[in-house]
């Protein structure tokens, strides 16, 4: 069985500029999270879908940020206009219920 | 303010020296609290659920246990390959808050 995926993997932008995180999870998963890990502190709730519907989304920094769950399958996470700060690993984990998750490899993105 | 933390940062042990690792929480409403293991590069991977005060967990060379207070994971005889970051991560409510992790080496 597939598991969480991600793409990209790494991604290098410049400040100002527009980058698109794509999270596929694993197939008749309802719950789908987004964390991020910022480079020596914990990871950090981002928000939480439940099917196509955002569930939780306080732990979203800013409007910069904006999460999508397209029919309840694939997510997207967009970053718009990318900041420093917002460098960091990426992770999305998907579960059959909330308090079971299983996370993606995670993207590395880096703002210049 | 609810808040995990774990000890230590980082532990080295010899093959087969057993010893635990602590996690702290203070959060109100615990519904859960959960391990991971963590390889460089890789997504956390989930180990184990511990749902209330005196529940305990076992896989291989890994057991957890939970008190009203802290969780511990004890690593029996370890092997090299047991070498990763744990993490704890407790679901307060519907948010779920990590710890920092523990780096854990094994030396064979």
């Amino acid at each position: 069985e597939a598991g969480v995926t991600q793409f990209p993997s790494h991604s290098v932008i410049e400040k100002g500029q527009t980058v698109t995180l794509r999270c596929d999870p694993i197939s008749g998963h309802d719950n789908l999270y987004w964390y991020r890990r910022v480079m020596g502190k914990e990871i950090k709730f981002l928000l939480h879908f439940v099917k196509e519907s955002k569930q939780d989304e306080s732990g979203m920094p800013n409007n910069r940020f904006l999460a999508e769950r397209t029919g309840g399958t694939y997510s997207t996470l967009k970053v718009q206009p990318a900041e420093l700060e917002d460098s960091g690993v990426y992770f999305c984990a998907s579960g059959p219920t909330f308090t079971e998750a299983f996370f993606g490899q995670g993207t590395r993105l880096t703002v210049v | 303010e609810d808040q995990v933390t774990q000890s230590p940062e980082a532990l080295r042990l010899q093959e087969g020296e057993s010893s635990s690792l602590n996690c702290s929480y203070t959060v109100s409403g615990l519904r859960g609290l959960f391990w991971y293991r963590q390889d460089p590069g890789k997504g956390p991977e989930f180990l184990f659920t511990l749902y209330s005060a005196g529940e305990e967990k076992e896989k291989e060379r890994l057991k957890a246990t939970l008190t009203k207070k802290e969780s511990f994971l004890h690593i029996t005889a370890p092997k090299p390959e047991d070498s990763a970051t744990y993490l704890c991560a407790v679901q307060a409510n519907l948010r779920i808050i990590f710890g920092k992790g523990t780096r854990l080496h094994i030396l064979p």
